[in-house]
């Protein structure tokens, strides 16, 4: 199967600093999705990324599908975005994800 | 509300004992999936169906099995051959191959 690697796997940071998220992977995907779980364990969708960049809010991500890497950048962070962050990849109807970002936002 | 509906949140077994785990959409998706997680992996693909009455096997589809019988469900029975059952589930659909996928909320199991 794709090998899906993110760094880094922890991340503490103060209330209001930016961060950016990589997501490295093994071969050609047709699907790139990132993720959010949130301290209560729900797996919050938060982009649908095969190639481009995309915003929402404070969030916006990066793929380069040719490279094979995926980037969520977190600008502004808040207490709420803590949580785990994870990317998965697709190909055809099988998903891979990888072990996650663990972000701690301290305020 | 569209969406995806795990129950039950927590469950409880006796070791040895089948379980079946719950996941209802009303999205009309036609895929769904089957995954679990354990501390500090990522989520691993058990069993996905593109169609009703159709599934295959994901990574680790030993001591697991699924029926398709309606669009909308696709329970998840973890059986006694599953040697390490204890984790978090998590039920997802899409609309096929490629697709966005959606995550339901997910059941812990703990075998006790």
């Amino acid at each position: 199967g794709i090998q899906v690697e993110q760094s880094p796997p922890d991340l503490i940071l103060q209330e209001g600093a930016n961060s950016t998220l990589r997501c490295n992977f093994s071969d050609s995907v047709n699907n790139l999705q990132w993720f959010h779980k949130n301290p209560w364990g729900q797996l919050i969708n938060l982009f649908y990324i095969p190639s481009g960049t995309k915003q929402n809010g404070r969030l916006s991500a990066t793929t380069v599908a040719t490279e094979r890497y995926s980037l969520l950048y977190i600008s502004s962070s808040q207490t709420t975005d803590s949580g785990v962050y994870f990317c998965a990849v697709a190909t055809g109807n099988q998903f891979y994800f990888g072990t996650g970002t663990s972000l701690t936002v301290i305020p | 509300d569209g969406g995806i509906t795990q129950s039950p949140k927590y469950l409880f077994r006796k070791e040895g004992q089948n379980v079946t785990l719950s996941c209802e959409q009303n999205l009309n998706h036609d895929a769904m999936y089957w995954y679990r997680q354990d501390p500090g992996q990522g989520l691993r693909l058990i069993y996905y169906s593109q169609i009703v009455n159709d599934f295959q096997k994901g990574d680790i589809a030993e001591g697991y099995s699924v029926s398709r019988e309606k669009k909308e469900s696709f329970p998840l029975t973890v059986t006694s051959a599953q040697k390490n059952p204890t984790a978090f589930y998590l039920c997802a659909s899409s609309w096929g191959s490629g697709q966005p996928q959606h995550f339901g909320d997910g059941t812990r199991l703990s075998i006790l």
